[in-house]
């Protein structure tokens, strides 16, 4: 069974604070990794995609993935009020693409 | 910008019911999704569609779910006799895996309500 497992939080940052969201996956076929935001009634939407073992940085966003550990994070500079949403880690292991639960988030101003 | 369109955007049916939610892709994707949210939940994979045939279903997809590609554009998912519990988003995706980022483009969904 093809599990990704994420925090459910909420997680709340002060405005300007790093957040840090992680993901782990259980199938070691998975190739490719994607990190979207969906707002509360809206479909989800892709931040940033990571293939190789690293860092991947995109303005504000870093993702890191460590396929040894079966492990991708998503970390958010500088947090501003409008990235409260909820995080939703996604593996495609072939032609699928499943999700973890979602990290809720909220960036106090 | 191209983008993956859904209707309705909410419909409410009795229970017992058939209910036929429809999507049209981005016009060059090659392969088609539906996927379902039930409220608070988490995002799950129903059913991939490639070549004209399904790919993979899960086992939400029973033998009610059936998906159909009736012409070249619109990807349908019909629901044959809705439950109380299939009460949900349904999002209709597509994507390109063989080019670009092969990520899922997701349309804006379909409210279903089930009474």
């Amino acid at each position: 069974q093809k599990e990704v497992e994420q925090n459910s939080g909420p997680l709340s940052v002060p405005e300007g604070a790093i957040a840090s969201l992680n993901c782990t996956y259980s199938d070691r076929g998975s190739q490719s990794f994607f990190w979207y935001r969906q707002y509360s009634g809206k479909s989800p939407e892709l931040i940033m995609f990571i293939y190789s073992n690293g860092d991947k940085e995109d303005g504000r966003f870093t993702a890191q993935l460590n396929k040894a550990s079966q492990y991708v994070s998503l970390l958010i500079r500088d947090s501003q009020p409008s990235d409260s949403a909820t995080y939703l880690c996604a593996v495609n292991p072939g032609n699928q693409f499943y999700f973890g639960t979602g990290t809720s988030l909220t960036v106090i101003p | 910008e191209p983008e993956v369109t859904q209707t309705p955007s909410h419909q409410v049916t009795q229970m017992g019911q058939e209910v036929i939610l429809r999507c049209v892709p981005i016009s060059n994707h090659l392969y088609f999704y539906w996927y379902r949210q039930i409220l608070g939940q988490k995002v799950e994979f129903l059913v991939s569609f490639y070549n004209n045939e399904i790919s993979e279903k899960s086992e939400i997809f029973d033998d009610q779910f059936s998906v159909e590609r009736p012409d070249g554009s619109n990807f349908t998912l019909k629901i044959r006799s809705t439950k109380l519990e299939d009460s949900a988003m349904y999002f209709c995706a597509s994507s390109d895996l063989a080019q670009g980022t092969g990520e899922l483009f997701f349309g804006e969904g379909s409210r279903l309500t089930v009474l």
